[in-house]
């Protein structure tokens, strides 16, 4: 079953603007919420990860918020940038599960100039 | 990608052959895993090893085996490729929950 749904698929964006990503899951027992990039040819990287004792975090332009009760979590990208443009994964863990990740379904992101 | 390579990484190989994909890190991290990443599906975890010899299953493991002899690689095997199995393959370190580092993939088309 599907443990972290992840929308919306695809996203375009003038540079400049905001993108946002959310993701909901189901399960109460994950203790890390990262978020991964990837580019075309290339593997996810780390991009930024937040923990459910905090409701925000925020890195340059990214920004992760975290609404426990809602079990939701999302990606802000502040001045969206054209080298930004890339596929955004949000993922969860915890539970005892060996550090296992898994994923949403991805979101490909579109940054026009 | 730093302390992970994979090979090969770009393979092509027939319906019911095996074909075995490497995972070779340097950082000397405890967990290794394997995710296959496919159009629509995100990443989905084959199987993952928390330390030499000790593997267990992810939620798409059928078909596919793996190994693990030595902290540094980590093999998975189609016993017998199938087309359903063209995929881009992902190896993945960690050490703790902070986060993975991927490799660079394997892409693999079964003809």
């Amino acid at each position: 079953q599907q443990q972290v749904k992840q929308s919306p698929q695809s996203l375009i964006v003038q540079k400049g603007g905001i993108s946002i990503i959310n993701c909901a899951y189901e399960n109460t027992a994950f203790d890390y919420f990262p978020w991964y990039q990837q580019f075309p040819g290339k593997g996810p990287a780390l991009l930024i990860a937040i923990r459910p004792d905090v409701s925000e975090k925020k890195e340059g332009r990214f920004t992760i918020s975290f609404n426990k009760s809602a079990k939701q979590f999302s990606l802000h990208i502040m001045d969206s940038q054209p080298g930004d443009s890339a596929t955004y994964f949000c993922a969860l863990t915890g539970g005892g599960s060996n550090y296992k990740l898994t994923f949403g379904k991805g979101t490909l992101l579109t940054v026009n100039p | 990608d730093a302390g992970i390579t994979q090979s090969p990484r770009h393979k092509v190989t027939e319906t019911g052959t095996p074909v075995t994909l490497r995972c070779h890190q340097t950082e000397n991290h405890r967990y290794m895993y394997w995710y296959r990443q496919d159009p629509g599906h995100g990443l989905r975890l084959i199987h993952y090893s928390y330390g030499v010899k000790d593997t267990d299953k992810g939620e798409v493991s059928d078909g596919y085996s793996v190994s693990r002899s030595k902290t540094e690689d980590f093999l998975l095997t189609l016993e017998s490729a199938t087309s359903s199995q063209t995929s881009v393959y992902f190896c993945a370190i960690s050490e703790s929950d902070y986060g993975y580092t991927f490799g660079s993939g394997t892409r693999l088309t079964v003809v």
